[in-house]
């Protein structure tokens, strides 16, 4: 039990269409990251927020987009649904200070794009 | 893209061995952080060794670090059924967002 989670488990979307995914994230982690993980591969990194503004981004394009909100929660979306974007969903918080801090996860969204 | 890379893709053990997991990377790091993931469910941060650190243990987990080699090992010590799981190295880099790169994971089968 990490204290993240997203809702919601699974969700099924035609291609053209948009998504929005969220995550809850711990008490007092500032910073929440996201991450597309496609079947059989490791995770990848779409983007990361810092309280509420975008300062990291991965190489996935303007169609996937985010907020953060003030109570630790934040959103995912995905504009304009393609096939390749079927995949698990996980975010992640942490609090900010040092980069050694541990990055807890979220149980994921697994989204499927027909 | 992917920077580490596990090797090998796939081990299958009886239970009660040892595991051994490597991981290479192509960057200079932070640290090196080991994951597991069951069934493709979220992630479980195991241990963190940092770039200047060497080896690090955690309960049955061993981590061993070569930052001249960009290399990793996890190995986990008298494997139990329910280690069975995916193992996902994960670097952050010293510049930028402090965000994780993974490799691809080993899919480690422990059988009973």
């Amino acid at each position: 039990e990490t204290g993240v989670t997203q809702s919601p488990t699974h969700l099924i979307k035609t291609r053209g269409q948009q998504v929005t995914l969220r995550c809850s994230s711990q008490s007092g982690h500032n910073t929440v990251s996201w991450y597309q993980q496609a079947l059989g591969q490791g995770p990848q990194f779409i983007f990361q927020y810092y309280r509420e503004e975008e300062n990291g981004r991965g190489n996935f394009p303007p169609r996937f987009s985010g907020l953060q909100f003030p109570n630790y929660s934040s959103e995912l979306n995905v504009n304009a649904l393609e096939l390749d974007d079927s995949a698990l969903y996980l975010c992640a918080s942490r609090r900010t200070g040092t980069p050694y801090n541990e990055q807890f996860f979220g149980p994921g969204t697994r989204l499927t794009v027909l | 893209s992917q920077q580490g890379e596990e090797d090998p893709q796939a081990l299958s053990i009886q239970e009660g061995e040892n595991a051994t997991m490597n991981c290479s990377y192509k960057t200079s790091i932070n640290n090196l952080q080991w994951y597991r993931q069951n069934s493709g469910r979220g992630l479980v941060h195991l241990i963190l060794i940092r770039s200047n650190e060497r080896e690090k243990h955690s309960g049955r987990l061993r981590v061993t670090l070569d930052t001249s080699k960009k290399s990793s090992s996890l190995l986990i010590t008298a494997s139990r059924a329910a280690d069975t799981a995916s193992y996902f190295c994960a670097t952050v880099t010293i510049q930028g967002a402090q965000k994780l790169v993974f490799g691809q994971g080993t899919r480690l089968t422990i059988n009973p």
